[in-house]
């Protein structure tokens, strides 16, 4: 199955607060997850990217938190600011052509 | 480089008439995408090309769809007849041989 499940839909969370969005797959032969951030009227850009041989990266605020067996990971947003307020989508790819199979997305209000 | 272009960033057209977008990859790149948005189903691979030559079209919705890469700096998608359900904001991304889609700003399409 190629589908990657995203939650939560929607995601509003105080400046300060740390924003969590999960995302869930199927199959196996992923081998790089990552996640971009969209702004609206703008196209999708690469926010952090991890691979399965690792647990968690993490750059900046952001992290990825990786459960290779569960076949989850997450996006972790520490000290959530107004300008991280976004449409987040978490991918999956795999093979030479790196097609992405992206989630439905979670839109993030952070609160000032 | 100025990233990926896409034109028209907008088109209003009536139903039946032919849509063609545009797109212009970022030089060196040597994969393209074109991707469809919509509320409903979210990020969409419709088809990608390789060295411009498509490799997979299994995303392209129907008949109507149709898309070229005449040469390594221009892309066409094309819908003919379009229809109001063909509304969606369409996405061309381009990536060389390391594994991050870069993303153009997208052309909103409305069918009336």
């Amino acid at each position: 199955q190629q589908q990657v499940k995203q939650s939560p839909q929607s995601l509003i969370v105080q400046k300060g607060g740390i924003s969590i969005i999960n995302c869930a797959y199927e199959n196996t032969a992923f081998d790089y997850f990552p996640w971009y951030q969209q702004f609206p009227g703008k196209g999708p850009a690469l926010l952090i990217a991890i691979r399965p041989d690792v647990s968690e990266k993490k750059e900046g605020r952001f992290t990825i938190s990786f459960n290779k067996s569960a076949k989850q990971f997450s996006l972790h947003i520490m000290d959530s600011q107004p300008g991280d307020s976004a449409t987040y989508f978490c991918a999956a790819s795999s093979g030479s052509a790196r097609q992405l199979t992206f989630g439905s997305g979670t839109q993030l209000t952070v609160l000032p | 480089d100025a990233g990926v272009i896409q034109s028209p960033r907008h088109e209003v057209t009536e139903m039946g008439q032919e849509v063609t977008l545009r797109c212009k990859p970022i030089s060196g790149h040597d994969y393209l995408f074109w991707y469809r948005q919509t509320m409903m189903r979210g990020l969409e691979l419709l088809i990608y090309f390789n060295n411009n030559v498509p490799i997979d079209d299994s995303g392209m919705p129907e008949d109507r769809f149709s898309a070229k890469m005449p040469n390594a700096s221009f892309s066409t998608l094309k819908i003919q007849p379009s229809e109001p359900r063909d509304s969606a904001v369409y996405f061309c991304a381009s990536r060389d041989g390391q594994e991050t889609q870069y993303f153009g700003p997208g052309t909103r399409l409305l069918v009336l």
